[in-house]
């Protein structure tokens, strides 16, 4: 198993800021994720993490709106840029090696005002 | 592309009654299947997998699910439901091939209430 610690687990901010969040694991993984589930909805995956190269991102979410960083196998970092109240989630980082199920933080609660 | 789909968006049962909780995914190829559970201002947990092996699969907290390859559903299930399993259920498949390795489909969630 791997244990993720994510921060912070919740903020406040005023829309046009930005805000990262800090994903760190307990072991080196091969795969990092960054979802986003909407209030009352299911997990969105926003990109792929690739360590020492530029994220995969899924449909829809771009990197200039959502740059990711992952210096190495342990650690990520998603950044929400000039955030609009449509940005208010929980952002979750997760991983999973091989054929492993996948672990979660305890997500971000963003909410923008 | 690979996708679960969970048709009920809740789920109400007295306590001490079984719980079921429907999912049904569609693969193109072997599926690889998860159970998640959500509690409140919580990240998700782990409740069980189907990679390979005996069709009923046991899990945390009591919970089981049973892979039925001819219906493609993998249905969680719990012989007696209690107040604590109160929670929003994610019904998951894993891609397992191409670009797409290692990325989790999750289904909409199915909402249980367990009333005392």
């Amino acid at each position: 198993s791997a244990v993720i610690s994510q921060k912070p687990s919740r903020d406040i901010c005023q829309r046009g800021t930005s805000l990262t969040i800090q994903c760190q694991v307990d072991s080196q993984v091969t795969m990092m994720f960054w979802y986003r589930q909407q209030p009352g909805q299911s997990l969105t995956l926003i990109a792929t993490a690739n360590q020492g190269s530029e994220a995969t991102y899924e449909s829809g979410f771009v990197i200039d709106k959502f740059p990711i960083s992952r210096p190495n196998l342990t650690f990520s970092t998603l950044t929400v840029s000039n955030m609009s109240p449509e940005d208010s989630s929980i952002y979750l980082c997760s991983v999973t090696t091989w054929n492993t199920e996948a672990f979660f933080g305890q997500g971000t609660r963003l909410t923008v005002v | 592309a690979q996708s679960v789909a969970q048709p009920e968006d809740q789920v109400n049962v007295a306590e001490g009654n079984p719980l079921t909780v429907k999912c049904t995914y569609s693969v193109s190829g072997n599926p690889y299947l998860f159970w998640y559970v959500q509690y409140p201002n919580r990240g998700l947990q782990f409740l069980l997998k189907y990679i390979t092996g005996d069709n009923l699969v046991k899990g945390s907290y009591g919970f089981e699910a049973e892979f039925n390859k001819s219906q493609t559903s993998f249905h969680l299930k719990k012989p007696s439901a209690l107040v604590s399993d109160s929670a929003l259920y994610f019904c998951a498949v894993r891609d397992v091939g191409g670009d797409s390795w290692g990325k989790f489909q999750f289904g909409a969630g199915t909402q249980v209430v367990v009333t005392p």
